[in-house]
């Protein structure tokens, strides 16, 4: 079974609708994150969270919120869609072991908002 | 914003050949760099994690090196295979708190 869950895979909406993007993980880990995907850009942070209580803006979080309803559990809402937020959308998670913690990431959940 | 750069953006290559690409990164405020492979449809995976100045890490046919005092890491895969095929992410972490800014990827295609 996948550590790290994303769902949906796939999620085609129309502009100006709400949708959420979910993640989840049974690695333990204390720390998640949500990024996304370009063509030629690689991934950009747009939250992080360090623990439940925790929440942080990331590079691109603007059009983006985010809930962090459990240690294994990372929500990413699009309150208003757009077609500019078509993208592949990764979740990540670490733990903090010290020097350079890998990040483990879901299986991605591609978006087009039409 | 941090300026990472992946050179080049992809990449052919028969079987067999070897093959290598650059990740450019800023010189100061290192931390760790970190190198991911990530196929088509699946999740990226960590490949290795360097953070001292003239680290060199292996795993199998894939190996890399890390030069901190000019910002730059190489990888380097040996007698490349179809399924090396993906696309290669490199990630600067400066922060000491996990805070990755990664590059835009050299995608690698190996004919068989």
């Amino acid at each position: 079974d996948a550590d790290v869950t994303q769902t949906p895979r796939n999620r085609i909406t129309k502009t100006g609708k709400r949708i959420m993007l979910e993640c989840s993980q049974t690695k333990g880990h204390d720390r998640m994150y949500w990024y996304r995907q370009d063509p030629g850009l690689g991934l950009r942070l747009i939250y992080y969270s360090f623990d439940v209580k925790d929440i942080n803006k990331g590079e691109i979080s603007d059009g983006y919120s985010v809930s962090r309803q459990a240690q294994a559990k990372f929500s990413l809402s699009l309150e208003s869609a757009i077609p500019n937020q078509t993208a592949l959308y990764f979740c990540a998670t670490s733990d903090p072991t010290g020097v350079g913690e890998t990040q483990y990431f879901g299986p991605g959940t591609r978006l087009l908002v039409l | 914003i941090l300026n990472v750069e992946q050179s080049p953006q992809s990449l052919h290559v028969q079987e067999g050949d070897s093959t290598n690409f650059t990740c450019s990164f800023p010189s100061s405020n290192f931390y760790a760099l970190h190198w991911y492979r990530w196929e088509t449809a699946k999740s990226p995976e960590a490949l290795f994690v360097m953070t001292l100045n003239g680290d060199e890490k292996k795993k199998g046919r894939i190996s890399a090196t890390l030069n901190t005092k000019e910002g730059y890491s190489y990888l380097y895969i040996k007698g490349s295979q179809p399924e090396d095929s993906a696309t290669y992410l490199c990630a600067f972490d400066y922060n000491a708190g996990n805070m990755l800014t990664f590059g835009g990827g050299t995608r690698l295609m190996v004919k068989p």
